[in-house]
């Protein structure tokens, strides 16, 4: 079945610091890979997406690229700032038939220190 | 525009009893999912709404869970029995078919 590793938290970092987090997956076919945030106090929201190998997701400074030879999809940010403070969840969604639920990693708590 | 809609957004219950959580979709989202949060344990999948199609109940961890989704809109997530392991929080989201979730805030649920 699908799967998605993240690295261990937490992760504490000061600002402008530059960030990556690791995610692995693996997935039957040619999944869609996510990353999710989850600002305190707040639901989860997509950060960005990449649907096929070799695209790059991007938003507020972040980026993944969808790598099929090494099936790892991390997040990168070369310069955090406190408000990135969240937890960051990676994800993917295979196609198979009309089931498209996404399976998520476990989640990696950020802190980004003034 | 209005988002997911999670009620209530905090349930303590006593061990044993049941306990309903809603969700209201966005509307027009064909597709409605829940999870469960749970501390270290990140999000499980418990069940999938699509359209008019037979849910997707694969993550449901035991038959005192159920959920039902009325006229393709409002859906209810049920616990019955619950148990101390029960406490989490408990996430919805919709979706058109093939396009990013969107989540609502939760319900948190405390089983004491």
């Amino acid at each position: 079945g699908n799967s998605v590793t993240q690295m261990e938290g937490p992760v504490t970092l000061s600002e402008e610091a530059f960030l990556t987090i690791n995610c692995t997956y693996t997935a039957t076919g040619y999944p869609s890979l996510f990353w999710y945030v989850q600002y305190p106090g707040e639901g989860l929201q997509l950060l960005l997406k990449a649907t096929k190998a070799d695209d790059k997701g991007s938003n507020k400074g972040f980026e993944a690229t969808y790598r099929k030879e090494t099936t790892s999809f991390h997040l990168e940010k070369g310069s955090v700032q406190v408000s990135d403070s969240a937890v960051y969840f990676c994800a993917l969604s295979s196609h198979t038939g009309a089931n498209s639920k996404l399976t998520f990693g476990k989640g990696i708590t950020l802190s980004v220190r003034p | 525009g209005a988002g997911v809609s999670q009620s209530p957004s905090n349930k303590v219950t006593e061990k044993g009893k049941d306990v309903e959580l809603r969700c209201d979709p966005i509307s027009g989202h064909t597709a409605l999912y829940w999870y469960r949060q749970s501390l270290g344990q990140g999000l499980e999948f418990l069940i999938y709404f699509q359209g008019n199609s037979a849910p997707d109940k694969s993550g449901l961890p035991s038959d005192r869970f159920s959920a039902e989704r009325t006229g393709g809109s409002v859906s209810t997530l049920t616990i019955q029995r619950t148990q101390q392991e029960d406490s989490a929080v408990y996430l919805c989201a919709s979706s058109l078919e093939g396009t990013p979730l969107h989540f609502g805030n939760g319900t948190r649920l405390t089983v004491t």
